[in-house]
């Protein structure tokens, strides 16, 4: 089945650095991946998406690119801010899964000032 | 503004008793969805409901029971026969046209005494 593997947190930082969350999945066909983002005691937020091969999702100074050919959809940001600790889930949904999505465990990030 | 409303925000309940967390969204989304958040662990699909009068069981649907009466409501009922209910509830809904897009609410956190 399909499934999604991200790298375990907690990731702590300080205040602009380089923010790398690995994020790998398993799918049949075609999916649509995405990266949500959740804040202390909040639900989850879109941060961005992309549906096909070579796209790259953007929102907030965050970047992800779908690379097929290594089945990964990795998230950066240049220089992080305090503003940006939360915990950010990778996720995917395939084509015949009607909307359902499947979630990777989540990476806590924590940015220190 | 246009969202999704879960409430309440904590919920305590006594071993033995169900109990029902409420979602409701005014976004006219067609699909609606159940996930359960455990600690240091990604999302868990409960049940989810593509239209009026229509659900279907998630990944881990055992103990819980859901009703889709209108297109704005989405209950889930925690019955007895959870093992293990404490946990953070997030409810989720997509729009018809963009389904793998889910909008989260903030969340019902049930903690069972």
């Amino acid at each position: 089945g399909d499934s999604v593997t991200q790298m375990e947190g907690p990731v702590t930082l300080s205040e602009e650095a380089f923010l790398t969350i690995n994020c790998t999945y398993t799918a049949t066909g075609y999916p649509s991946l995405f990266w949500y983002v959740q804040y202390p005691g909040e639900g989850l937020q879109l941060l961005l998406k992309a549906t096909k091969a070579d796209d790259k999702g953007s929102n907030k100074g965050f970047e992800a690119t779908y690379r097929k050919e290594t089945t990964s959809f990795h998230l950066e940001k240049g220089s992080v801010q305090v503003s940006d600790s939360a915990v950010y889930f990778c996720a995917l949904s395939s084509a015949d899964s009607w909307g359902k999505l499947q979630f990777g465990a989540g990476t806590q990030v924590v940015v220190t000032p | 503004d246009g969202g999704i409303t879960q409430s309440p925000k904590y919920l305590f309940r006594k071993e033995g008793q169900n109990v029902t967390l409420s979602c409701e969204q005014n976004l006219n989304h067609d699909a609606m969805y159940w996930y359960r958040q455990d600690p240091g662990q990604g999302l868990r699909l409960i049940y989810y409901s593509q239209i009026v009068n229509d659900f279907q069981k998630g990944d881990i649907a055992e103990g819980y029971s859901v009703s889709r009466e209108k297109k704005e409501s989405f209950p889930l009922t925690v019955t007895s026969a959870q093992k293990n209910p404490t946990a953070f509830y997030l409810c989720a809904s997509s729009n018809p046209g963009n389904t793998d897009t889910q909008y989260f609410g903030p969340g019902t956190r049930l903690t069972v005494l």
